[in-house]
């Protein structure tokens, strides 16, 4: 059973744009919602993440927004820099991850 | 603290073989977990467990041993290792942050296996 569903696979972005990744779920017993950045040879590791009572959550150049009744979360970039690029994975719970969306920044 | 520590962080065995893949964690975490990462499945939980003595299972444990007699290491078995084991894998802890109920998790850095 495909719990989440993350899209695009792979996003190529120019610097200083926005990036936008966006996570399906489907369990409506998920409550929490983190995203995790992940390089090269290394383990993910967590970026941002948020609770359903609030629909929005920022913190630096990232944001998620969450729509509840879509069953939908994203994550958006904003500024965009070379330095973002990586695989990004939505993890409800933190127990189904994502396929994972590879972003690339160029310069 | 050196967080979440994995070895080896290659490793090569030939089908049949069995090992064990280490994982210690100095953060006094109780909650800790191992993933396998395979191309476009992101990261699917093997087993889990939720302090010394209690282990769970996951989405993919089929092939897999655990154990958890410290909080601190958490290994992972393989009994008799298949070329579907072919992954990389990581171990996990996880961590509370400030809000209540809300949390995330510390990933080693991975070890990658080959079974031929």
């Amino acid at each position: 059973q495909q719990q989440v569903k993350q899209s695009p696979q792979s996003l190529i972005v120019q610097k200083g744009g926005i990036s936008i990744i966006n996570c399906a779920y489907e369990n409506t017993a998920f409550d929490y919602f983190p995203w995790y950045q992940q390089f090269p040879g290394k383990g993910p590791a967590l970026l941002i993440a948020i609770r359903p009572d609030v629909s929005e959550k920022k913190e630096g150049r990232f944001t998620i927004s969450f729509n509840k009744s879509a069953k939908q979360f994203s994550l958006h970039i904003m500024d965009s820099q070379p330095g973002d690029s990586a695989t990004y994975f939505c993890a409800p719970n933190d127990m189904r991850f994502g396929a994972g969306t590879r972003l690339t920044v160029k310069p | 603290n050196a967080g979440v520590t994995q070895t080896p962080k290659f490793q090569v065995l030939k089908t049949g073989q069995s090992m064990t893949l280490q994982c210690a964690q100095d953060m006094n975490h109780e909650y800790m977990s191992w993933y396998r990462q395979d191309p476009g499945m992101g990261l699917r939980l093997i087993h889990y467990s939720v302090g010394a003595g209690i282990t769970d299972q996951g989405e993919v444990p089929n092939g897999y041993n655990v154990s958890r007699s410290t909080t601190e290491d958490f290994p992972l078995r393989l009994l008799s290792a298949a070329p579907s084991q072919t992954s990389v894998y990581f171990c996990a802890s996880r961590f509370i942050l400030g809000q209540a109920d809300t949390y995330g998790y510390t990933f080693g850095s991975g070890t990658r296996l080959t079974v031929v």
